[in-house]
């Protein structure tokens, strides 16, 4: 059974910082991962989407890794900004039984 | 285009009385997909549908718990005699048409379901 795991759990950083978030995941056969943010009380925004064969995938300031041997993803946050503020979340894909979520990532920037 | 639509956003229910929860799905999009998000859990996958069909329903709970996707119309989730545990935020998603393994999903804004 796929588990997915996100560390760091929260994250408080000043406004302008560099950031990392990790996620892990146990089984490596997976079609895909995305990365989601999700604000308070609101649905889920796709970020990125890293196709299997894919090793990485780049949006603006945001830059997701995937190394799908060791069952790792780290999305890279530069020059974050309080709007960045959200929970962000990693999931995969392993085929007809939808995404498996991890817990997500509670991201603070300070002003 | 407009996104995943889901109806209610809210939803309050006695404990006893049945949810329907709405999802349209995308333009163009084929394929549903239920979760549900318990407080301080992550996501859970419940159920996997494309129109008339249910492919995959195995995070779905036995009992009291539905889902269908006609050939028109939305989606619905049908939770029926609701307990407290059922309050939730339950999310659907979409995706294409080609299956869900190299696609997107894109998900819609959730409903809330409170059980008093």
């Amino acid at each position: 059974k796929q588990e997915v795991t996100q560390i760091p759990a929260a994250l408080s950083v000043p406004e302008g910082e560099n950031l990392v978030l990790n996620c892990s995941f146990t089984d490596s056969a997976i079609y895909n991962l995305q990365w989601f943010r999700q604000d308070p009380g609101k649905g889920l925004t796709s970020l990125l989407l890293i196709q299997s064969s894919q090793r990485e995938q780049t949006s603006g300031r945001l830059n997701a890794s995937l190394d799908k041997s060791s069952g790792r993803s780290t999305l890279y946050i530069a020059a974050s900004q309080p709007g960045d503020s959200a929970t962000y979340l990693c999931a995969v894909s392993g085929g007809a039984d939808g995404l498996t979520f991890g817990k997500g990532t509670h991201l603070i920037i300070q002003p | 285009n407009a996104g995943v639509m889901q109806n209610p956003r809210h939803l309050v229910r006695r404990r006893g009385q049945e949810a329907r929860l709405r999802c349209s799905p995308m333009k163009g999009h084929s394929h549903v997909y239920w979760y549900r998000q318990l407080p301080e859990e992550g996501l859970k996958f419940m159920v996997y549908l494309q129109k008339e069909n249910i492919i995959d329903e195995s995070g779905m709970p036995k009992e009291r718990f539905s889902a269908e996707f006609p050939k028109e119309g939305p989606s619905i989730l049908r939770i029926q005699q609701v307990v407290r545990g059922d309050s939730a935020a339950y999310f659907c998603a979409s995706s294409p048409g080609t299956g869900n393994m190299n696609t997107e999903a894109f998900f819609g804004q959730g409903t809330r379901l409170t059980v008093v």
